[in-house]
């Protein structure tokens, strides 16, 4: 059973990186199929897609945020992160990590971490 | 604005059946079968309840069916239970620029 777990700092200042990290437990991050995924969820807001990365690499990333976003992984920790720059508070959000099988559901998904940007 | 349109919020007695659609574009919905489902409590990660417009996972309550006509995609819940109250998110692939889109997510009140 794969499981996932978000890690990271919850508060980061503004311009500065959000850097998090999710573990992934229970099966191996390079069987193929798989895109790791980044989603964030707005305080009292619904779900958006930041991005995923398949197992060899590849990524794909929302336009919208694109410009400001890496996805990358680490295969000899079974690990995979996200980077974010230059963040406002308009990057204030819980994260989520997921799995997602050949680009059409997400399943498992982490607990989520909550990321605050403030001074 | 969300690129997956579904109703803020739906209610139903214990017992009854609700519906919630999901309405996409050709490019997304209505191109793909790829639409999923998923449940989330507050305070919680969403769930995975319906993949590919109407499969469910192992463990989702037989409760949970899911449906799909040209660019509108459904969610529909029989028997209602109070443990349903949550919110409700539809998902697809979208061959736009983006590969993913979601909707802005239901509110089911069990009344």
């Amino acid at each position: 059973q794969v499981q996932l777990q978000e890690s990271g700092p919850g508060l980061v200042k503004p311009s500065q990186t959000l850097s998090l990290t999710c573990t992934v437990s229970g099966g191996s991050i390079s069987r193929g199929g798989h895109y790791w995924s980044w989603i964030r969820q707005h305080p009292g807001k619904g779900l958006e897609w930041i991005g995923y990365i398949f197992y060899s690499g590849s990524t794909y990333y929302n336009p919208s945020l694109q410009s400001r976003v890496t996805i990358s992984v680490d295969t000899s920790k079974n690990q995979f992160s996200l980077k974010v720059t230059s963040v406002t508070a308009a990057d204030t959000a819980v994260y989520y990590c997921a799995k997602n099988e050949g680009r059409r559901w997400f399943d498992p998904w982490g607990q989520g971490t909550l990321v605050t940007v403030s001074s | 604005q969300s690129a997956l349109t579904q109703p803020a919020s739906v209610s139903g007695s214990p017992g009854q059946s609700i519906a919630i659609s999901c309405t996409g574009t050709s490019s997304d919905v209505g191109g793909y079968n790829y639409v999923s489902w998923y449940q989330q409590h507050p305070g919680k990660a969403p769930k995975l309840m319906i993949y590919d417009v109407s499969n469910r996972p192992s463990g989702v309550s037989n409760r949970f069916s899911g449906s799909k006509s040209g660019n509108t995609a459904s969610l529909t819940i029989s028997g209602l239970q109070a443990e349903d109250e949550a919110a409700y998110y539809c998902s697809s692939y979208s061959s736009s620029s983006t590969d993913v889109v979601f909707g802005g997510g239901t509110k089911l009140t069990v009344l």
